[in-house]
């Protein structure tokens, strides 16, 4: 079975530039997450939807970053403009439902370095 | 305070030693908890759910003092293959799937 896939893997930009992550979750998760990690950092949620819902984007700075889960599959997350401080990796990952007996499995992340 | 704090490491051990790690969480709420392991690189990954009871699996035992708010992994007989990032996590929300991660403790397994 295919893991959470995502693209690009890197990601370099010039500051106030807009960039995007695409993020496909696993087949038959209704439950995608996007997660911010800075180095030496645990993630941290940015954004989690139920099918195409958003449900908690309480930590998602709207100012410049938009999320999107068109038709509750595929997912993508938009940065713009990108500061210095965006610099981090960027992962999503899936779970079958949202209760906490489902795991959730990450994505490989996009690595994001904004100059 | 963060959520969950624990000790960032490194912890530099030889193979076959056994390691512990801590992990305190500051929600006395906190529902559930888990040990991820994050290799150099790559994504986190599931490494066991930590139980009430306590909890072991294979040379990984984890345990839980809701009192203490303090949880722990225990590794015996280390392997250069064990060598990651280790993520204490704590969902601190009856009924849905949020997670709060740690900064992670690395550990690095040397022959």
């Amino acid at each position: 079975e295919a893991g959470v896939v995502q693209s690009p893997r890197y990601k370099i930009i010039e500051k106030k530039q807009p960039v995007a992550f695409w993020c496909n979750p696993i087949s038959g998760h209704n439950t995608l997450y996007w997660y911010l990690q800075n180095l030496g950092q645990g993630p941290e949620l940015l954004i989690r939807y139920e099918n195409e819902e958003a449900v908690d984007d309480s930590q998602l700075p709207k100012d410049r970053f938009s999320a999107e889960r068109l038709k509750g599959v595929d997912s993508t997350l938009k940065i713009q403009p990108a500061e210095l401080g965006d610099s981090a990796v960027y992962l999503c990952a899936s779970s079958l439902g949202t209760e906490v007996s489902y795991e959730q499995y990450f994505g490989p992340g996009t690595r994001l370095t904004v100059t | 305070r963060k959520e969950v704090e624990q000790d960032p490491g490194p912890f530099n051990v030889p193979e076959g030693a056994t390691v512990a790690f801590n992990c305190t969480y500051s929600n006395s709420a906190s529902q559930s908890f888990f040990w991820y392991r994050q290799d150099c690189r790559k994504e986190p990954k599931l490494l066991m759910s930590v139980y009430s009871s306590g909890n072991e699996d294979g040379r990984f035992t984890a345990q839980l003092n809701r009192a203490s708010q303090y949880i722990s992994l225990l590794i015996r007989d280390s392997k250069l293959s064990d060598s990651a990032t280790y993520l204490c996590v704590v969902n601190p929300q009856w009924g849905y799937n949020k997670l709060i991660f740690g900064a992670g403790t690395r550990l690095a397994v040397h022959p």
